[in-house]
């Protein structure tokens, strides 16, 4: 099945810095990456829709400003969280819209990135 | 109101023992249906697909009733490994092209010797 890596997988900070996270679809080409964040206990929420080669679509609420996406490739988008501070604290996760399995459109996820942010 | 609603758990069930989660979804419009599994600290899984007629996957049967927007997982001679989230997982609908995923927050399983 198409996999999908994330770099780094935790990574901790002092506030104020900023932190790239990197997504990669592996054996697959991704026109579409998704990023969401999850804080514990509660749902995945989608932040963005990163397509390559155009800028990103951001969900109601979040700040493009401070969440700086790029999707350069078919294969890799990046998430850099800029002057990071201790709410920013979560789980970041990417997926990528992948080759239909069974006639369906499927997104395959990575395997997230913890970012505590002292 | 939510657009993907769960009951949050947890389910304390024995081995062997058959567990059914439920799932409302808000978006009349939405046309794809799932359900994902995630463990502690991790990403989520695809369990499968729900389709219109139901379907079953081995020990998993999932069910959609359109008119309520409503949907179901049955979870049959529940393993120890089973233990994890189940999250409900709505497409927003409604408009041409792929739609984004509406992840509802999950339901938490702990299956016990």
């Amino acid at each position: 099945g198409a996999v999908v890596s994330q770099h780094p997988s935790r990574v901790i900070c002092k506030s104020g810095t900023s932190v790239k996270i990197e997504c990669r679809s592996l054996d697959f080409q991704a026109t579409t990456m998704f990023w969401y964040r999850q804080f514990p206990k509660q749902s995945l929420m989608l932040m963005a829709t990163s397509n390559e080669g155009s800028k990103a679509t951001y969900e109601q609420g979040v700040e493009k400003d401070k969440f700086l996406i790029n999707h350069a490739s078919l294969t890799l988008s990046t998430l850099t969280v800029t002057s990071a501070h201790p709410e920013d604290s979560s789980f970041y996760i990417c997926s990528a819209r992948g080759p239909l399995e069974g006639g369906e459109e499927t997104q395959y996820f990575g395997p997230g990135t913890r970012l505590l942010v002292l | 109101r939510k657009e993907v609603e769960q009951d949050p758990g947890p389910f304390n069930v024995p081995e062997g023992a058959t567990v059914a989660f439920n799932c409302t979804y808000s978006n009349s419009a939405s046309q794809s249906f799932f359900w994902y599994r995630q463990d502690c600290r991790k990403e989520p899984k695809l369990l499968m697909s729900v389709y219109s007629s139901g379907n079953e996957d081995g020990r998993f049967t999932a069910q959609l009733n359109r008119a309520s927007q409503y949907i179901s997982l049955l979870i049959r001679d529940s393993k120890l490994s089973d233990s994890a989230t189940y999250l409900c997982v709505v497409n927003a609908g409604g408009g041409g092209g792929y739609n984004k995923l509406i992840f509802g927050a999950g339901t938490r399983l702990a299956v016990h010797p």
